[in-house]
């Protein structure tokens, strides 16, 4: 089975808008994490949510997590053009230490 | 900042050929991983290594594979026989403590783009 499926695909929007990205997973997690891909670079991590906690924040990022649905959404609130960049979620895989990713969403933030 | 370093940052090679991508790792930090993501797909899991062996590997990682930590700062992927499948970018990731499950934050490098002809 497959976890941590992101939705959109891809997002296009212009700056200073709010960029939501969905992730969903299929297996019961520890904790979740969203990671920041630029186009061919290195994943840099943004937050992470541990499976007791409902909503985290930093700076511009707001991350939930719905367990009983077993998703979360990543907000990027006044986007910039900085911001374009793949997002990825990650969950462990409830045992071990391997982080399991989705397949990311696009984003393009227009200026 | 410290950081995960890799290289090289791409390299080609023959089908058939071996090749190590070579790693190091943030200093103090005791778990190691390999990831790789083939061009469009997902970061898929490899391999963990904690004091000096695999603590953890996945189907991809055959006996093809291997990883070694030469000495105390570099840690190898060493591809026996290289095959097209396996062009992709390889990233290495360290982390301080114990990984996913307890929420420990995974460093990742630049990654290497293997692109096997």
């Amino acid at each position: 089975s497959q976890q941590g499926e992101e939705d959109p695909q891809a997002l296009s929007i212009q700056e200073g808008e709010n960029a939501t990205m969905n992730c969903s997973y299929k297996t019961s997690i520890n904790n979740l994490q969203w990671y920041r891909q630029n186009s061919g670079r290195g994943l840099v991590h943004l937050i992470l949510i541990r499976s007791n906690e409902r909503e985290k924040h930093s700076g511009r990022l707001r991350v939930t997590l719905d367990t009983s649905k077993k998703s979360s959404s990543l907000l990027i609130t006044a986007s910039r053009a900085a911001d374009t960049a793949s997002y990825f979620c990650a969950t462990d895989a409830g045992y071990g230490n391997k982080l399991v990713f989705g397949a990311g969403t696009i984003l393009r933030v227009k200026s | 900042e410290p950081e995960v370093t890799q290289t090289p940052s791409h390299q080609v090679t023959q089908m058939g050929q071996e090749v190590i991508l070579r790693c190091v790792p943030i200093s103090n930090h005791l778990y190691f991983y390999w990831y790789r993501q083939i061009l469009g797909q997902k970061v898929e899991f490899l391999v963990s290594f904690y004091n000096n062996e695999i603590s953890e590997k996945s189907e991809i990682f055959d006996d093809q594979f291997s990883v070694e930590r030469p000495d105390g700062s570099n840690f190898t992927l060493k591809i026996r026989s290289t095959k097209l499948e396996d062009s992709a970018m390889y990233f290495c990731a360290s982390s301080e403590i114990q990984g996913a499950r307890l929420g420990t934050e995974a460093f990742f490098g630049q990654g290497t783009r293997l692109t096997v002809v």
